[in-house]
């Protein structure tokens, strides 16, 4: 158990619609990522915040939005869905002092829009 | 872009054996570079790490080698088990902290 929390596990939603999804940092952890995994693909990153304030922005799409709010979760906000945006969404959490440059994931969800 | 890649997508070793996961990189700027471990439906997890300083990083069964003037790394396991296979990926980061870049990932099958 890594320590950072992800809802929902599993998402299925049609073309067009909106969604959120949401993360819980470990406990102490300032900063959140999120990747996104499509098929056959590696891990693209998106996003990161640190401390409420966004740190590194990635490919992420137009239509995608993200913000952490002042208790440290993150939620992705993901409109207009397309059929490519089926796919696998981390979030991550690392420790805010220097380090091995460690992340740690939560389990993922998976979006699947028809 | 692909700034960390891992050009061989899969990889079939016997139980015992050693397994050989490669990972080369382009940007300079790379300081620390990281292996994770990824089993289906669940996220990646952390294996090993090697900062730029080092050539070698050993824990345990794992094994992490960088050549910084070839712009390339690998992670050795000896012997491997089969439960070690999973989905490996290599990443990279300019700093301690901060966001990973990761390579494709490798399927590694270890046979009993």
């Amino acid at each position: 158990d890594s320590g950072v929390t992800q809802t929902p596990k599993h998402l299925i939603t049609a073309t067009g619609q909106r969604v959120t999804l949401r993360c819980s940092p470990r406990s102490g952890d300032l900063s959140v990522y999120w990747y996104q995994q499509s098929l056959d693909q590696g891990l693209q990153f998106l996003i990161q915040y640190y401390n409420g304030e966004e740190r590194a922005k990635g490919n992420i799409l137009e239509r995608f939005s993200a913000q952490q709010f002042p208790d440290l979760h993150s939620e992705l906000n993901l409109s207009s869905l397309e059929l490519g945006d089926s796919a696998l969404y981390f979030c991550a959490s690392s420790a805010t002092l220097p380090g091995t440059g460690e992340l740690f994931f939560g389990e993922g969800s998976r979006l699947t829009v028809l | 872009d692909q700034q960390v890649k891992q050009n061989s997508p899969s990889l079939s070793v016997q139980e015992g054996r050693i397994s050989i996961l490669n990972c080369d990189y382009t940007n300079s700027m790379f300081d620390y570079f990281l292996w994770y471990k990824k089993y289906p439906a669940e996220g990646p997890t952390f294996l090993i790490s090697i900062s730029s300083i080092k050539d070698k990083n050993e824990d345990g069964r794992f094994t992490v080698f960088l050549n910084k003037s070839a712009k390339h790394l690998s992670l050795h396991i000896v012997p491997s088990q089969p439960g070690d296979s999973a989905v490996y990926f290599c990443a990279a980061t300019p700093t301690s902290y901060g966001k990973l870049t990761f390579g494709q990932g490798t399927i590694l099958t270890v046979h009993p």
